[in-house]
């Protein structure tokens, strides 16, 4: 079976830096993706890592480490709008094409 | 523009009484599938299908069945609802198996079962 570990919350001001964390037991890995989600909206793509290192997009990034089976997102400049919940989310490598198993969300909230 | 639809949004419904939320995506994804959301568990997947007429269990697929007769159509049927299915239904769409390519995501239907 795989599981997935995550904060539930995590409250931070605007302009700080706040990093989600991710610790994933599988019996197969791939690679570690992150999504956004508003309150009554779909989940948004974030990034994706296959690989051990930091992957950055703007303000985004993502960090994997394969060893440690761990990797955060970490937001930088917080802005109110990033008030969401993050989801990490696992490939795992079997040949049954499965997609993605979710972890539970962390949800952010951004204080002025 | 590149959507995934779902259909219907809202939906209340009585226990046993059959119905079908329809997913259509125009980006000619392969692979589509069905999550279920609730509260603290994330995003639990149902079914998943690889193309036309090749689908599998995801994670949660008691209760739940769905077809893949076109490819940009992939329905999720409850024969005999129960209401220990209300929940928040989204449908995806991707170019591979999650990851690399992304997931595109519907809007998602709230079904209440009664």
């Amino acid at each position: 079976g795989q599981s997935l570990e995550q904060p539930s919350e995590v409250t931070a001001v605007e302009g700080a830096i706040v990093q989600i964390n991710c610790t994933y037991q599988t019996s197969g890995f791939y690679g570690l993706s992150w999504y956004q989600q508003h309150d009554g909206g779909a989940p948004t793509f974030l990034s994706y890592n296959a690989l051990d290192g930091l992957e950055e997009t703007g303000r985004f990034s993502s960090f994997l480490s394969r060893s440690d089976s761990y990797g955060y997102l970490l937001l930088q400049e917080l802005q109110m709008k990033d008030s969401a919940s993050y989801f990490c989310a696992v490939r795992l490598n079997n040949n049954a094409g499965n997609m993605l198993t979710f972890g539970g969300g962390t949800r952010l909230m951004v204080k002025p | 523009e590149a959507q995934v639809t779902q259909n219907p949004r809202y939906l209340i419904t009585v226990t046993g009484k059959k119905l079908t939320v329809t997913c259509s995506q125009n980006m000619n994804h392969e692979y589509m599938s069905w999550y279920r959301q609730d509260p603290g568990l994330g995003l639990r997947q149902i079914y998943y299908s690889m193309n036309v007429e090749v689908t599998d269990k995801g994670d949660v697929p008691e209760g739940y069945k769905v077809s893949r007769k076109e490819k940009r159509n992939f329905p999720l049927i409850l024969e005999s609802p129960s209401p220990n299915q209300t929940s928040l239904y989204f449908c995806a769409s991707s170019l591979s198996p999650g990851g690399v390519y992304e997931q595109y995501f519907g809007p998602g239907t709230r079904l209440t079962v009664t």
